[in-house]
């Protein structure tokens, strides 16, 4: 069985500023790791994967994540965030065969303020 | 890209009633749908899977006579929340993998949810 440990429930940063939001996972198999985006009352919308290959992911929006397998983290970054990043930010992962449902992180709440 | 389409995005019924939820995928197939909940500011937590053709296969402390679910083509799963209650009110989303992506570990598609309040 896979978990996933987002460490902070809410991030406040300010415009401009560089952001990061931390994801640990557990699991005794090898996993594919995500981040999605949800705005309010609507659905998710992946902001990148990890599924092999190159650590260092870049996703949609400026954001990049880095996979460390060490330290079973995916944390995700942003260099400058804008107004429009304000959004919860789920953390998943998946085994790494069949079609199998996501196991999602409790989300981080990032607010960004002007 | 794939899409998921959910309808309606929001819903409110009265105690008792029963209300159903309706998810497609518009531009690809999918023989398993997975539909999650999620209670305000918290996570989205897999209620079932949906597969095409057979029964739904439903987590652990999910009532299936509750959530009815019926995957009847290879575009349309539906939820139905039967005799709704108002601990029933939540955030209903579901999702799909497009099969014609790089593999069954290609990214899950989300629909844009479903608000349901119950009165």
């Amino acid at each position: 069985a896979q978990s996933v440990t987002q460490l902070d429930s809410q991030v406040p940063v300010f415009e401009e500023a560089p952001v990061e939001l931390r994801c640990n996972y557990s699991s005794s198999v090898s996993v594919y790791l995500f981040w999605y985006v949800q705005y309010p009352n609507q659905g998710l919308q992946l902001l990148l994967k990890y599924l092999s290959g190159s650590t260092l992911v870049k996703g949609i929006n400026g954001f990049e994540a880095e996979f460390n397998k060490s330290q079973t983290s995916f944390h995700l970054r942003k260099p400058s965030v804008h107004i429009s990043d304000t959004a919860e930010y789920f953390c998943a992962v998946s085994p790494p065969s069949g079609n199998t449902p996501l196991v999602f992180g409790k989300g981080t709440r990032l607010s960004v303020i002007a | 890209g794939a899409v998921v389409s959910q309808h309606p995005s929001w819903v409110i019924c009265k105690s008792g009633t029963s209300v159903k939820i309706e998810c497609r995928s518009l531009d690809f197939q999918a023989t398993t749908m997975f539909w999650y909940r999620q209670f305000p500011k918290q996570s989205l937590m897999l209620m079932a899977t949906s597969n095409e053709g057979s029964k739904a296969t439903y987590e652990q402390g999910v009532e299936k006579d509750k959530f009815l679910i019926n995957h009847a083509s290879l575009t349309l799963s539906t939820l139905t929340v039967t005799s709704a209650h108002p601990e029933d009110s939540s955030f209903y989303i579901c999702s799909a993998r497009d099969p014609r992506q790089l593999s069954y570990n290609s990214p899950l598609h989300f629909g844009n949810g479903t608000r349901l309040t119950v009165t």
